[in-house]
């Protein structure tokens, strides 16, 4: 079955530790994108790839990093930098630019202690 | 930058009543699409119309578009209670340069009641 999967779907961090998510697929997919959302609200993007090896800030890009090193992979690290980190962290992928729709993982679950 | 708002935050039905959800946005637009989140999981696309679209169908979903109003409007007929979920629009701004960046409103959580 082709799909996004993101890990882990629960996350519990200490403060001033840095966290990765992990997000994978097997669509094939050149772009990829990371949201946040927070409750009741609304999407944020963080970061998107379009490529391999190349990637692009998002709105709220500050205390998060990624790397693109593999077309299939697109992990996301929320740095100690990052505020207020605890929200629900969400993967998706498009076949690429002018595509339209959207292609979600589950989610990763993060909860700062 | 949240571009679209969605209205009502929240509606409640019965099972076989229509339910009408809208959405309004700021700029100029390629494309616009609604999304369905239930509880805890990813979101799961259900429908684009493309800014020349004035209306656009699939099975029991039905989205207009306004671009001179800058909103659009998903109606779901003959809901059931496995419609219950939050929906989203997202905008596909025309100045992003066709990079899928899309822009998510607040949603509307949707209850149907048995």
């Amino acid at each position: 079955d082709g799909g996004i999967t993101q890990s882990p779907k629960y996350l519990f961090r200490k403060e001033g530790q840095n966290v990765t998510l992990s997000c994978e697929q097997n669509l094939n997919h050149d772009a990829m994108y990371w949201y946040r959302q927070d409750p009741g609200q609304g999407l944020r993007l963080i970061y998107y790839s379009q490529i391999v090896n190349d990637f692009q800030k998002g709105d709220i890009a500050e205390g998060y990093s990624v790397s693109r090193e593999k077309k299939e992979s697109f992990p996301l690290t929320v740095t100690s930098a990052q505020k207020n980190p605890t929200a629900f962290y969400l993967c998706a992928s498009s076949p690429g630019p002018y595509t339209g729709e959207l292609f979600f993982g589950e989610g990763s679950r993060l909860t700062v202690l | 930058s949240q571009q679209g708002e969605e209205d009502p935050q929240a509606l409640s039905i019965q099972e076989g009543e229509n339910a009408t959800m809208n959405c309004s946005y700021k700029t100029s637009i390629n494309n616009l699409q609604w999304y369905r989140q239930n509880s805890g999981r990813g979101l799961v696309h259900l429908i684009l119309i493309r800014s020349n679209e004035r209306e656009k169908h699939s099975g029991r979903l039905r989205v207009t578009l306004d671009t001179s109003k800058k909103s659009s409007s998903l109606l779901i007929t003959a809901s059931r209670a496995a419609d219950t979920a939050s929906y989203f629009c997202a905008t596909d701004p025309l100045l992003s340069g066709g990079y899928n960046k899309l822009i998510f409103g607040a949603g509307t959580r949707l209850a149907v009641h048995p």
